[in-house]
């Protein structure tokens, strides 16, 4: 029973470099979302994919772009890392309707 | 005002005892509810879906209140294992698929 799984599970970055966030899920869900916490914060939305083929920015999508790859994959791609994206990152998924999400364990990145 | 408010806590409570969270929403288009709880940092985890009758499992009920638009979480006979935050997620279903979360409340049960 993976779930939602995530890589990496951590990371750290120079200011600058590019990197991506896989996830991928095996519940065949339609939707997948991509969010960041930070301490005080709460989960913040980037970008979700409502279904396979299509993207949507969330309430925190500068400085990210998103490729869904296939109804499995969502990756999340930072192209010039900033210290202001040092964050715990979590992929979710859902069915859509009034079904809940399910989380991966989480990516946690630095950037010095 | 936030989409979806909660008392941060701490709620700091004895092991046994019964402790009750709310928390408010302010769309009023809000149609599916959900509590998760995540540890420390950790990813959240599907605590119950929260349905208009109100819904128990085990020593946990939930229960929706339209009209005041909140929902709540009874947590009975508390355990050393029920500290962790709990959030409060709601989803609108206006076709965009989002889902709000709460900033959470934090309980800590007490030996």
């Amino acid at each position: 029973n993976a779930g939602v799984t995530q890589t990496p599970k951590f990371q750290v970055l120079k200011t600058g470099q590019s990197m991506t966030l896989q996830c991928a899920q095996d519940m065949n869900h339609n939707s997948m979302y991509w969010y960041r916490q930070d301490p005080g914060m709460g989960l913040r939305l980037i970008y979700y994919s409502a279904s396979e083929g299509t993207t949507d920015k969330g309430e925190v999508p500068n400085g990210y772009n998103v490729s869904r790859l296939n109804k499995r994959e969502f990756s999340l791609r930072l192209e010039s890392a900033a210290p202001s994206q040092t964050s715990v990152y979590f992929c979710a998924s859902s069915q859509g309707g009034n079904q809940p999400q399910h989380f991966g364990d989480g990516t946690r990145l630095s950037i010095l | 005002r936030k989409e979806v408010e909660q008392d941060p806590g701490p709620f700091n409570v004895p092991e046994g005892a019964t402790v009750a969270f709310n928390c408010t929403y302010s769309n009023s288009a809000s149609q599916s509810f959900f509590w998760y709880r995540q540890d420390c940092r950790k990813e959240p985890k599907l605590l119950m879906s929260v349905y208009s009758s109100g819904n128990e499992d085990g020593r946990f009920t939930a229960q929706l209140n339209r009209a005041s638009q909140y929902i709540s979480l009874l947590i009975r006979d508390s355990k050393l294992s029920d500290s962790a935050t709990y959030l409060c997620v709601v989803r609108y279903d206006s076709g965009t698929y989002k889902y709000i979360f709460g900033t959470g409340t934090r309980l800590k049960v007490l030996a």
